[in-house]
């Protein structure tokens, strides 16, 4: 059963503009919710994250919005840079972080 | 230190053979996850070691793999008779026992599988 659920396969966006990633959980449990980005041949890599405690969390260009009574996040990036072309993970986790579940991907292009 | 690293990079092997990987974690990172992907999904979680011990453990993952972390530093996954499903990425991350970066995984490079 898939608890992290990603329902867009892929995103473009123009450069400058406001790109949003939408991520749904199934998990009441989770506490602990992340954002990756993963480029070709490579592992992914770190974006952002937010406690279940809090509904935004904000770093630089990017911002995660956490809606637990929907069960629901998304993660906004502005303005979309060509360099943010890569598919990007949702992850959660319970209160002890022993095992994280990931979304399918959204793979988003920043067209120049 | 340079981040996680993982060997091989790639594997092709046949139908019924043993293969095994190796991963290296940060070096002061306690904690160790493994996990597998395949096209078109994301990672999906295998193992859990905190330091040495195996904490957790999928239900999906078969008798068929077996997980090590000797001495709390590196960790071995080894799959015995190796099957066509078993073709994937194989993915390592690490993260610290505490701080700010607790639940941040850091991933390594991934070892792709190809099994023939």
């Amino acid at each position: 059963d898939q608890q992290v659920k990603q329902n867009s396969p892929s995103l473009s966006v123009q450069e400058g503009r406001i790109s949003i990633l939408n991520c749904d959980y199934t998990n009441s449990m989770f506490d602990y919710f992340l954002w990756y980005k993963k480029y070709p041949a490579e592992g992914p890599t770190f974006l952002i994250s937010i406690s279940s405690i809090k509904d935004k969390n904000e770093d630089g260009r990017f911002t995660v919005f956490l809606n637990k009574s929907a069960k629901h996040l998304s993660l906004h990036i502005v303005p979309s840079q060509p360099g943010d072309s890569a598919v990007y993970f949702c992850a959660a986790s319970g209160v002890t972080g022993n095992q994280f579940y990931f979304g399918t991907g959204t793979s988003l292009t920043v067209i120049p | 230190d340079t981040g996680v690293s993982q060997d091989p990079r790639h594997k092709i092997t046949k139908r019924g053979q043993n293969v095994t990987f190796r991963c290296d974690p940060i070096s002061e990172h306690n904690r160790l996850y493994w996990y597998r992907q395949t096209l078109g999904q994301g990672p999906e979680f295998l193992t859990y070691f905190q330091n040495e011990a195996q904490l957790e453990k999928s239900r999906l993952l078969s008798d068929r793999f077996s997980a090590e972390r000797p001495k709390g530093s590196f960790s071995t996954l080894e799959i015995q008779r190796t099957e066509q499903g078993d073709s994937a990425m194989y993915l390592c991350a690490s993260s610290p026992a505490s701080g700010s970066a607790y639940n941040e995984q850091f991933f390594g490079p991934g070892t792709r599988l190809t099994v023939l």
